[in-house]
């Protein structure tokens, strides 16, 4: 039972450089989650998807964008990133709440 | 708007000894409350939930956690910590709004001393 794959697990980009990274659940959940985590500031939302076809905007959405592939998937990508955006990434779904994640993207622009 | 306060930044207990982690929340309604550990270089484990009922609930690993209203606390016990409790706790709360999105506290680092 595999639960919420990330890919890739670390990256690193230079300043302007575009990306996405991909989530994956098999746990027939509703809704979905992208997280960034960064040192002192707890896990912050980027966007969410509260089912398929919908996404709507978190916390700190400026500088990405998400889609909605399916029931199952939900990418974020960074278009030019920058170095504000070196952090860890998690996403996450959940049906009624108590959201499962995976195991992080660690990012690094340089 | 939903917030969550996690007074103590970090933490230290003795092996042995009784742990509490302290959550504030604020939000209008009735909230679903949530308790998650992380162990370095890993995602976060639910360890708890709270929904409605019984105020007292149990979670994986011996930990519980009592939702106070008149309090907007939520805090995280257990009876008596081990090494391997060392870790990285996060409160967080959510709503069926925005498709039940957490709001996650800043978090507590607990360390577990010999």
């Amino acid at each position: 039972n595999a639960g919420v794959t990330q890919t890739p697990k670390f990256q690193v980009l230079k300043t302007g450089q575009s990306m996405t990274l991909q989530c994956a659940q098999d746990m027939n959940h509703n809704s979905m989650y992208w997280y960034r985590q960064d040192p002192g500031m707890g896990l912050r939302l980027i966007y969410y998807s509260a089912s398929e076809g919908t996404t709507d905007k978190g916390e700190v959405p400026n500088g990405y964008n998400v889609s909605r592939l399916n029931k199952r998937e939900f990418s974020l990508r960074l278009e030019s990133a920058a170095p504000s955006q070196t952090s860890v990434y998690f996403c996450a779904s959940s049906r009624t709440g108590g959201a499962f994640f995976g195991q992080g993207t660690r990012l690094t622009v340089v | 708007a939903q917030s969550v306060t996690q007074p103590d930044i970090h933490i230290t207990v003795s092996e042995g000894a009784s742990l509490e982690l302290r959550c504030n929340y604020s939000y209008g309604a009735t909230p679903y409350l949530f308790w998650y550990v992380q162990s370095p270089g890993q995602g976060l484990q639910l360890l708890l939930k709270y929904f409605s009922g019984d105020t007292l609930v149990q979670g994986i690993k011996g930990f519980e956690a009592e939702f106070k209203r008149s309090q907007s606390s939520f805090n995280l016990r257990k009876p008596s910590v081990h090494w391997s409790d060392a870790a990285e706790y996060f409160c967080a709360v959510g709503s069926s709004n925005s498709g039940y999105a957490l709001n996650f506290g800043k978090g507590t680092s607990l360390l577990v001393t010999p």
